[in-house]
């Protein structure tokens, strides 16, 4: 149980082009999902949180109208990276929090994105 | 500002070797502590979550413990598909939370055959 899946794994566009990535909970519905930028070598970074059917709340620093966050269905949130730049390439990976049991976050495999 | 600080950045064993590694960390509330691990250019994966001090739980070869201020997870004769980064992060138990957890920067494990 507890499965989240992103799509793609990877993705490589050109420098202003946008790039949606979407995160779901395959077994379980998912009230609280949020997403991380890991960097080489570097910890998970916390962007933003979403919870389902309300607007995400972005960490200090994160560009809202950048990273675009929606989290329609409680199964589905995705992320779209708006006119993306080279430096904007990264680790994107999300988490999703259920509704039942704890406090644990489940993780997807992540997104590896490439801006040329 | 919660903080989380990991300890060593890297480590190698042999095989059957065991060790413990640290998370030491600063939270105003201490909500949970949770242990993942993550393989290269994967997601982390879930391993425990503790709540309070004094708590322990094992899994195969791994056991998590909690103090007020740190928290280790001891490995036992650790075998080579042990090899990950071991990632620690708190969750505060302030209000206006939602839950976000907060990481250090991770254990590189290495576990030589």
């Amino acid at each position: 149980g507890a499965v989240v899946s992103q799509h793609p794994s990877r993705v490589i566009c050109k420098s202003g082009t946008s790039v949606k990535i979407e995160c779901r909970s395959l077994d379980f519905q998912a009230t609280t999902m949020f997403w991380y930028r890991q960097f080489p070598k570097k910890s998970l970074m916390l962007m933003a949180t979403s919870n389902e059917g309300s607007k995400a709340t972005y960490e200090q620093g994160v560009e809202k109208d950048k990273f675009l966050i929606n989290h329609a269905s409680l199964t589905l949130s995705t992320l779209t990276v708006t006119s993306a730049h080279p430096e904007d390439s990264s680790f994107y990976i999300c988490s999703a929090k259920g509704t039942y049991d704890y406090n644990e976050q489940f993780f997807g495999p992540g997104t590896r994105l490439t801006v040329l | 500002e919660d903080q989380v600080t990991q300890s060593p950045e890297a480590l190698r064993l042999q095989e059957g070797e065991s060790s413990s590694l640290n998370c030491s960390y600063t939270v105003s509330g201490l909500r949970g502590l949770f242990w993942y691990r993550q393989d290269p250019g994967k997601g982390p994966e879930f391993l425990f979550t503790l709540y309070s001090a004094g708590e322990e739980k094992e899994k195969e070869r791994l056991k998590a413990t909690l103090t007020k201020k740190e928290s280790f997870l001891h490995i036992t004769a650790p075998k080579p598909e042990d090899s990950a980064t071991y990632l620690c992060a708190v969750q505060a138990g302030s209000g206006g939370s939602n839950y976000k957890l907060t990481f250090g920067k991770g254990t590189l494990l290495t576990v030589n055959p």
